[in-house]
């Protein structure tokens, strides 16, 4: 069992949509956990950064981790064209030495 | 403008041969990484650098090298030894090793012709 585990999608919503983004985990020790946005043919870049539990929000962009459940979402509200791209999830512990990275969902946002 | 600069963007390779990958970051991070990305995979890691004169081997180190002789580059050599070397390849930096976010490049799409 791969320890990050991201539905691949394709995810297709209309513009003004609410998208909600999961990945699961099974290693109890992840702490640190991020999402990033991967535009086609280019490196991805850092949404968003939160430590254990709860709910840390960025103007559209609320991320969410539930620790209990080993579950983590990202939430785009009033969703754009320009959102459409890749969305990794990844992860990591104290003694980590690398992040744990979702295979990530494909998303686009149609006009 | 502090980042991680990535050359070139797009790399060709003649079988048998070896190719480098340069990689630069100005952000003053400790850590470099080397990860390849292909479809359906995600990112998979191939080689780690903690600090310098050091690195360690990812999950698919296989058929590459890397040097670390100043902070502020990590180049990956794709050896002649790797059997499937077309894909695309990222570095990234972070602060420290362990629980800080890594920042990426724009990668290097490498195909073998």
């Amino acid at each position: 069992q791969k320890e990050v585990e991201q539905d691949p999608g394709p995810l297709s919503v209309p513009e003004g949509a609410i998208v909600s983004l999961n990945c699961t985990y099974s290693n109890s020790a992840f702490q640190y956990f991020m999402w990033y946005r991967q535009y086609s043919r280019k490196g991805p870049e850092l949404l968003m950064y939160t430590y254990s539990s709860g709910n840390k929000e960025d103007g559209r962009f609320t991320a969410q981790v539930d620790k209990s459940s080993k579950y983590i979402s990202l939430f785009i509200r009033d969703s754009q064209p320009s959102d459409s791209a890749t969305y990794l999830c990844a992860m990591n512990w104290n003694s980590g030495y690398a992040l744990n990275f979702g295979k990530g969902t494909s998303l686009l946002v149609t006009p | 403008d502090g980042g991680i600069t990535q050359s070139p963007k797009y790399l060709f390779r003649k079988e048998g041969q070896n190719v480098t990958l340069s990689c630069e970051q100005n952000l003053n991070h400790d850590a470099m990484y080397w990860y390849r990305q292909d479809p359906g995979q995600g990112l998979r890691l191939i080689y780690y650098s903690q600090i310098v004169n050091d690195f360690q081997k990812g999950d698919i180190a296989e058929g590459y090298s890397v040097s670390r002789e100043k902070k502020e580059s990590f180049p990956l050599t794709v050896t002649s030894a790797q059997k499937n070397p077309t894909a695309f390849y990222l570095c990234a930096s972070s602060l420290q090793g362990r629980y800080t976010e890594a920042f990426f490049g724009q990668g290097t799409r490498l195909t073998v012709v």
